[in-house]
């Protein structure tokens, strides 16, 4: 079945980087955008930008430009996020979703089950 | 502050219906279609909707989805205790080149 599996929680210090991983599985992993989506504890969802994994084309979130890195692997069908100089404000569930990308139409029909990152 | 409104909190009775507002601007809802999820606490979000009105297999047709320029709405029907979540909406944004959320309403059945 397609699943993406991301990896287990993290806690890091203030100023310190986090790698979040997200292992694709039941599906072409080169064919679908990948797009990470965090949500801080009690507030609502933030996308925080994709990856194209056929050509590693990558487009960020204004307030992330300059502290994300979003690669990928594609012999290993794993995509990756990096984010770094982390602040308090950056604790938060970090997701990984496959998106569908057409004409006027963007949206993300698996979801991986989130990687908790703690900032203390 | 999220670029898509909803309103915080939405309610109703068992077999109710009821419809959760989203709205946006000529950049997001008015230049590309809408999406919902479905979001229980603890959980990552379900796809609910997709493009306005259509719904992934394993949805039932009590939820729907409708878009009217920079507007969108979902309403469920019959409304079950299993419908108690958060819902966000969701669209595309032409001046982010990404995607913009809805601050999520949170849906409290009676």
């Amino acid at each position: 079945q397609v699943q993406l599996v991301q990896s287990g929680a993290e806690v890091k210090e203030p100023g310190a980087s986090v790698k979040v991983s997200c292992k694709a599985s039941g599906y072409g992993f080169i064919g679908y955008y990948m797009y990470w989506v965090r949500q801080a504890p009690g507030q609502g969802l933030e996308w925080m930008g994709w990856i194209n994994p056929n050509s590693g084309a990558t487009n960020y979130a204004q307030r992330f430009q300059g502290r994300v890195t979003m690669t990928r692997d594609t012999s290993i069908s794993t995509a990756y996020m990096e984010l770094t100089r982390l602040r308090s404000d950056d604790t938060a569930v970090y997701y990984c979703a496959r998106c569908i990308v057409g004409v006027k139409a963007y949206y993300m029909d698996v979801w991986g089950k989130g990687t908790t990152v703690t900032v203390s | 502050q999220s670029v898509l409104t909803q309103p915080p909190s939405a309610s109703g009775t068992p077999g109710q219906r009821v419809t959760i507002s989203c709205s946006g601007s000529s950049s997001n809802i008015g230049a590309n279609t809408v999406n919902w999820y479905q979001q229980v606490p603890g959980t990552a979000p379900k796809l609910l909707i997709y493009s306005n009105n259509q719904r992934p297999s394993g949805v039932p047709d009590r939820l729907s989805g409708s878009k009217s320029g920079t507007s969108a709405s979902l309403a469920i029907s019959g409304l079950q205790s299993e419908d108690e979540a958060d819902y966000y909406c969701a669209a595309g944004d032409d001046s982010l080149n990404g995607v913009v959320f809805g601050g999520g309403t949170k849906l409290t059945v009676l």
